[in-house]
């Protein structure tokens, strides 16, 4: 089972910050890695696919990085409107797993 | 426009059964793969099970195997998940998601096995 530890849990932020969101996985899971984000009461967004791909639709200051078993989730000039649970998923091999989640929260 | 609603959750004592159903919309349902996922209260997010686009191939974690079954009906458009002899680490917030990918979300119910 490829486990993922996902830092931080926790993250504070001023709008107009650039935040970074860890992903690491226990083993190589090449670019199979993918991010959303959930508020709550809400159904979870897709943001990030293939570890690098912005999906559709999702502003362009969100990205991604990374291959194997390193993978960052970055928000450029972070919003108020960014407040908001994320958390990424590997589907390179079953059990899929989730990393813990991160939450960020906007000053 | 992708639409993903899961029903069926509730308050069921340990021991119990419960089946979740998730209706789909907006998309050829019977050309996609689907999952469950669930989240316990103040934890992160587990995945349950997936199930191919005819049904020919189901994986399980290992925490619900022998106890949950996926199926869905392409003709209704709709996923299911029967949950047999529940727990209450079974306690958590259902969703269910397009794709391998999870390229689409649902927004949840909540199953709450207790006594």
């Amino acid at each position: 089972e490829t486990t993922l530890t996902q830092s931080p849990a926790f993250m504070s932020a001023t709008p107009g910050d650039k935040v970074n969101i860890s992903c690491k996985a226990s083993q190589d899971i090449d670019d199979d890695m993918n991010w959303y984000q959930q508020k709550p009461g809400e159904a979870a967004i897709f943001i990030i696919q293939e570890a690098t791909t912005l999906v559709p639709g999702i502003p362009p200051r969100f990205s991604g990085s990374g291959y194997g078993t390193d993978f960052t989730l970055t928000i450029n000039n972070i919003e108020s409107e960014d407040a908001a649970y994320y958390f990424c998923l590997q589907h390179d091999n079953f059990p899929l797993t989730f990393g813990g989640g991160t939450k960020v929260e906007i000053k | 426009e992708v639409q993903l609603v899961e029903s069926g959750g509730g308050l069921v004592k340990p021991g119990g059964s419960l089946r979740l159903s998730c209706a789909a919309s907006g998309f050829t349902f019977s050309s996609y793969s689907m999952n469950w996922v669930r989240q316990a209260p103040g934890k992160g997010l587990e995945w349950v099970s997936s199930i191919s686009s005819s049904s020919s191939y189901i994986y399980y974690a290992d925490s619900v195997k022998g106890r949950f079954t996926i199926s869905r009906d392409n003709a209704k458009n709709s996923l299911y998940l029967q949950m047999n002899s529940l727990r209450a680490e079974d306690t958590a917030v259902y969703y269910c998601a397009r794709e391998t990918a999870h390229d689409y979300w649902g927004q949840g119910t909540l199953v709450t096995v207790s006594s």
